[in-house]
């Protein structure tokens, strides 16, 4: 398995500014993920971010408000841009492991006021 | 969308085997079925996964149909440390997850 932390693990921010979320892990890994949990939901996937390439963002979800990094196999960044209090979530990052499986991050939670 | 339907939530006593359903009547020959559950306040956890064949590991079995079109997560002697969110997946080898509602189980002391 593997190793995969985030951080902050928290934070309270106010409209209108962004936050940049780590998530390191503790083996190389060609695909991570980034997925938004809104209060009370289930995950829902932001974007894939593989090493060398531009991520790929699903529906719903823009470059411009969530930029992602990949520079390197152990680390990726999301930011989340210009906030609003409906950006309040959980923000979690996964890995595929292996080619079997992904394996997820403990979540930043952020607060928007 | 999600390729799973799952009942919203379950109760099961501390000790017994809790069995979780999840139908999935439109997966193709070449996914998988994978579950992972979600403690309060936790990042979603992996429990198992298989094909067509029934699998077990430590932490659970899972009974897939010879049809393929549904699937059962047995944890086999539920403790209350399994309250948690319960998500049955669908998805090709190496693909990205898409996660329905899943089904809240409650372990009743």
């Amino acid at each position: 398995s593997a190793v995969i932390s985030q951080k902050p693990s928290r934070d309270i921010c106010q409209r209108g500014t962004s936050l940049t979320i780590q998530c390191q892990v503790d083996s190389q890994v060609t695909m991570m993920f980034w997925y938004r949990q809104q209060p009370g939901q289930s995950l829902t996937l932001i974007a894939t971010a593989n090493q060398g390439s531009e991520a790929t963002y699903e529906s719903g979800f823009v470059i411009d408000k969530f930029p992602i990094s990949r520079p390197n196999l152990t680390f990726s960044t999301l930011t989340v841009s210009n906030m609003s209090p409906e950006d309040s979530s959980i923000y979690l990052c996964s890995v595929e492991f292996q080619r079997e499986t992904q394996y997820f991050g403990p979540g930043t939670r952020l607060l928007v006021l | 969308d999600a390729k799973t339907t799952q009942p919203t939530s379950m109760d099961c006593a501390e000790g017994r085997a809790a069995n979780l359903p999840c139908n999935h009547s439109t997966i193709s020959g070449n996914e998988y079925v994978y579950w992972y559950r979600q403690i309060h306040s936790q990042g979603p956890q992996y429990i198992i996964h298989g094909l067509k064949n029934n699998e077990t590991n430590e932490m659970a079995s899972l009974i897939i149909t010879e049809d393929r079109k549904s699937s059962t997560l047995i944890l086999p002697h539920a403790t209350l440390r399994d309250t948690a969110v319960y998500y049955c997946i669908v998805r090709l080898w190496g693909d990205k997850i898409i996660f329905g509602k899943g089904t809240r189980l409650h372990i009743l002391p």
